[in-house]
């Protein structure tokens, strides 16, 4: 089952701040977050286990919240480069760990 | 230089043929997926393999088919039961199952 993420789409100016979510309804062992460009591959992000740990690397950081199976993407200060679709990809027991992908959140940075 | 080829990068064929997609790694890791993006869905997993010979059935694995049979490939078929196999296929492999996964360039899958 696919776990949700929000916002669907969101529009920044550069220099601004976005949070996207992601939650399921299974327990979880891992997190993992990518970023797509159009027409692309999508590459990692980073990787949250379970243990409420947060991680991030620059500007792009995240939570990891195991007992409400949540987790948060965080991008401060948003650069152009930032713009693609974020996934989240969940990891639990009940898929053998192979990981269950979200829609995708799209997020725009404009100059 | 390490990593996942897919080919071909765009793919046609005529509806109700079988076509077969490629994908090898050259990361010496033992676990390979196949992934169907359409737009608006995310990624959604057709079949997964932990280790060779051996291979799981994901989310939307009916129309589907793969073999393991080295360890660097993880082809997938597309076959004509599957109702509507127009979209992006992405392959990816890891270390092991839960390890992070390091995606090929995809293949484009038309049928006409």
């Amino acid at each position: 089952q696919q776990p949700v993420q929000s916002p669907q789409a969101v529009i920044l100016r550069e220099g601004e701040d976005a949070v996207i979510n992601c939650s399921s309804s299974k327990a979880l062992y891992s997190v993992h977050w990518y970023r797509q460009k159009h027409g692309e591959a999508p590459v990692f992000l980073m990787i949250l286990l379970k243990g409420g740990e947060q991680k991030g690397h620059e500007k792009i950081s995240a939570s990891f919240n195991e007992k409400k199976q949540q987790s948060s993407l965080y991008l401060t200060a948003s650069q152009l480069s930032y713009s693609g679709t974020y996934f989240c990809g969940t990891g639990s027991s009940n898929s053998g760990y192979a990981l269950n992908f979200g829609k995708g959140t799209s997020l725009l940075v404009t100059p | 230089d390490g990593g996942i080829t897919q080919s071909p990068k765009y793919l046609f064929r005529k509806e109700g043929q079988n076509v077969t997609l490629s994908c090898e790694q050259n990361l010496n890791h033992d676990a390979m997926y196949w992934y169907r993006q359409d737009p608006g869905q995310g990624l959604r997993l057709i079949y997964y393999s932990q280790i060779v010979n051996d291979f799981q059935k994901g989310d939307i694995a009916e129309g589907y088919s793969v073999s393991r049979e080295k360890k660097e490939s993880f082809p997938l078929t597309v076959t004509s039961a599957q109702k509507n196999p127009t979209a992006f296929y992405l392959c990816a492999s890891s270390i092991g199952i839960g390890d992070t996964q390091y995606f090929g360039p995809g293949t484009r899958l038309t049928v006409l």
